[in-house]
């Protein structure tokens, strides 16, 4: 099993549309979630950032953590087709250099 | 101003052939990485320095090495190039203390081994 799951999609929504990217975890120690967007052929960038537990809004995208189902997920509003991208999620414990990242999620906004 | 920038962008060469990969950050971080992307976009990380120290050296065949002359560089040598070195690599740094920073990207090098 690997340490981070993450569905590859790809995902195609309507433009407007409400969008869930999610990623599950075995390793308890990860204290530190991240999420980057990576459009084709460029390097990821970091959308959201978050420490332990709870939510973090920036804008239309919305980080939530809940550990105790070692369960993190990346919420896009109102969804528009340059959010069109791959969603990779990343986590490290505390006290680590070692980012663990998901598989990436293709996402397709449909205009 | 470029934060992490790799050169080359693309390299196209031969099966058994050498090639590096350089990289510069000027966040004035600690900490530089290599990853490796494959065709399924699964990031995996190769190495790691923290102020030109190796901290992190992944299941990496020999044939890559890292040198991290001072800690805002960091260079890749692959000797003896195959197939399956094909990818794409990135080059990232992250700065301050202990897991709390998060990683910034650079544009990737795109290596194509024939």
């Amino acid at each position: 099993q690997k340490e981070v799951e993450q569905d590859p999609g790809p995902l195609s929504v309507p433009e407007g549309a409400i969008v869930s990217l999610n990623c599950t975890y075995s390793n308890s120690a990860f204290q530190y979630f991240m999420w980057y967007r990576q459009y084709s052929r460029k390097g990821p960038e970091l959308l959201m950032y978050t420490y332990s537990s709870g939510n973090k809004e920036d804008g239309r995208f919305t980080a939530q953590v809940d550990k105790s189902s070692k369960y993190i997920s990346l919420f896009i509003r109102d969804s528009q087709p340059s959010d069109s991208a791959t969603y990779l999620c990343a986590m490290s414990p505390p006290g680590a250099y070692k980012y663990i990242f998901g598989t990436g999620t293709r996402l397709k906004v449909l205009a | 101003d470029t934060a992490v920038s790799q050169t080359p962008k693309y390299l196209v060469t031969q099966m058994g052939n050498d090639k590096s990969i350089k990289c510069e950050q000027n966040l004035g971080h600690d900490t530089m990485y290599w990853y490796k992307q494959d065709s399924k976009k699964f990031l995996k990380i190769m190495f790691s320095y923290n102020n030109k120290e190796l901290i992190i050296n992944e299941t990496v065949p020999n044939r890559f090495s890292p040198k991290s002359p001072d800690k805002a560089h960091l260079n890749l040598h692959i000797n003896s190039l195959e197939l399956g070195d094909s990818a794409v690599y990135f080059c990232a740094s992250s700065g301050g203390g202990f897991g709390a920073n998060v990683l910034t990207f650079g544009a990737g090098s795109r290596l194509t081994v024939l």
